[in-house]
């Protein structure tokens, strides 16, 4: 399968506690996203990669998230001390930039539902 | 503010039965305006991709509509069946920042047998 992998698909956490999601992106895209979607909504910008550099940082990401890509392909999106308003499906995304709006067309992971309890 | 407003907020319709989706935004400037299909529990998968010049843009059964003037766009699915149940999301991005997605919250389509 050569789509964007994201793990886990699931996790259920108590508050207070701490979780790591992993993405995996498409293997010759550059650029990589964070998105969270709650219920009955369509996703939020998070954070973007263009290779290992964190290029954007939405207001939505307090200081309790932490995303890192460090070698440019896989990148992990960390949320420390949850709480109940994290509870969401984190998605990501990647895409290759180059110099036409249609080709930047991001491809999306299943993404991770985080239930925190 | 960039904003892009999608209705009718939820649809239900008869396997078999056309529908029409409905996106107005407010992005600037306009860079393109992609529809994608969401299934529940699913990454968003992109439908169609429309730029400035595009007023058209089909793909199978699905048909995108643009006017840049109006700042409207319509999704029309034909002889719907019953896999076309799913969110649909019109996403819209600004030329000052075309890494960034501005989502609708969705149509959420059900069709019944």
């Amino acid at each position: 399968d050569t789509g964007v992998s994201q793990d886990p698909r699931h996790k259920i956490t108590k508050r207070g506690q701490n979780v790591t999601f992993r993405c995996d992106p498409i293997s010759e895209h550059n650029r990589l996203y964070w998105y969270r979607q709650t219920l009955g909504q369509g996703p939020e910008f998070l954070t973007y990669f263009q290779n290992e550099a964190q290029l954007e940082k939405s207001r939505l990401l307090s200081d309790r998230f932490s995303a890192e890509r460090p070698k440019g392909s896989f990148s992990t999106l960390e949320i420390q001390r949850t709480e109940q308003g994290d509870s969401a499906m984190y998605l990501c995304a990647s895409s290759s930039a180059s110099g036409t709006n249609t080709d930047n067309e991001q491809f999306f992971g299943p993404g991770t539902r985080l239930t925190v309890l | 503010k960039n904003q892009v407003e999608q209705s009718p907020q939820s649809l239900i319709i008869l396997e078999g039965k056309n529908c029409t989706l409905q996106c107005n935004y407010t992005v600037s400037p306009f860079s393109n305006l992609r529809w994608y299909k969401q299934d529940t529990g699913r990454g968003p998968v992109s439908l169609t991709i429309m730029t400035f010049s595009e007023n058209t843009k089909s793909n199978g059964r699905y048909t995108a509509t643009l006017d840049a003037d109006t700042k409207q766009s319509s999704l029309h699915i034909t002889a719907s069946q019953l896999s076309d149940s799913a969110s649909y999301i019109c996403v819209v991005s600004a030329r000052d920042s075309s890494y960034k997605l501005i989502f609708g919250s969705g149509t959420r389509l059900l069709v019944r047998p």
